[in-house]
């Protein structure tokens, strides 16, 4: 089955300053890559997600990496305010499974 | 956009009840939701896919005769927790996908509290 590690598991920055996440993750046969946003006991918000025919992806702040060949992908989130700090997930997988990082946990200081 | 209710939010039972959690697709047909289980600080882990019209395919580990999985409908699926322990205490979470474009959407989750 598919295994997605997650790194870094805490990240702390400054206001304004870019957070980078990162995954890899197992299975080649994955095509859909989502990043979640999780505030603390609320459900998962997808953010940006990106599939396997593509290799970057931008919304506004956010923008997702994806290199196929080494199995990775990232989220990069740039001039970060205080609103971002939350756990992210990544998740690797397909139209029928998903398969989930350990989360990082993101902390944007004013 | 897709949306998908679960209830309840939260649930307090004493142990060795059941309790059943609803998991509904609001504006479209699910043919397929996913049940999670996610700890404190921790991962959203996959417990079970939930196919309507079938028996659910439950991951590794999960006891399928605990965790009773049922997707009635194409816009409503359940989980109940049988006879359920201290243990089982946990954040649990549906999801849902309406096709092969939109991804996934979450339910708002349920936090179990066995006494």
């Amino acid at each position: 089955g598919e295994n997605v590690e997650q790194h870094p598991s805490t990240l702390s920055v400054q206001e304004g300053d870019s957070a980078v996440i990162k995954c890899t993750y197992s299975d080649s046969a994955s095509n859909y890559f989502p990043w979640y946003k999780q505030e603390l006991g609320k459900r998962p918000q997808l953010i940006i997600d990106i599939r396997s025919n593509v290799g970057e992806k931008k919304d506004q702040r956010i923008a997702v990496t994806l290199n196929k060949t080494a199995k990775h992908f990232s989220l990069h989130i740039t001039e970060t305010q205080p609103e971002d700090s939350a756990v992210y997930f990544c998740a690797a997988g397909g139209y029928s499974t998903l398969t989930f990082g350990k989360g990082t946990m993101l902390l944007v200081s004013p | 956009g897709a949306v998908v209710s679960q209830h309840p939010s939260r649930v307090i039972c004493k142990s060795g009840t059941s309790v059943k959690i609803e998991c509904r697709s609001l504006d479209f047909q699910a043919t397929t939701m996913f049940w999670y289980r996610q700890f404190p600080k921790q991962s959203l882990m996959l417990m079970a896919t939930s196919n309507e019209g079938s028996k659910a395919t439950y991951e590794q580990g999960v006891e399928k005769d605990k965790f009773l999985i049922n997707h009635a409908s194409l816009t409503l699926s359940t989980l109940t927790v049988t006879s359920a322990h201290p243990e089982d205490s946990s954040f649990y979470i549906c999801s849902a996908s309406r096709d092969r474009v939109d991804g996934y959407t979450f339910g708002s989750g349920t936090r179990l509290t066995v006494v």
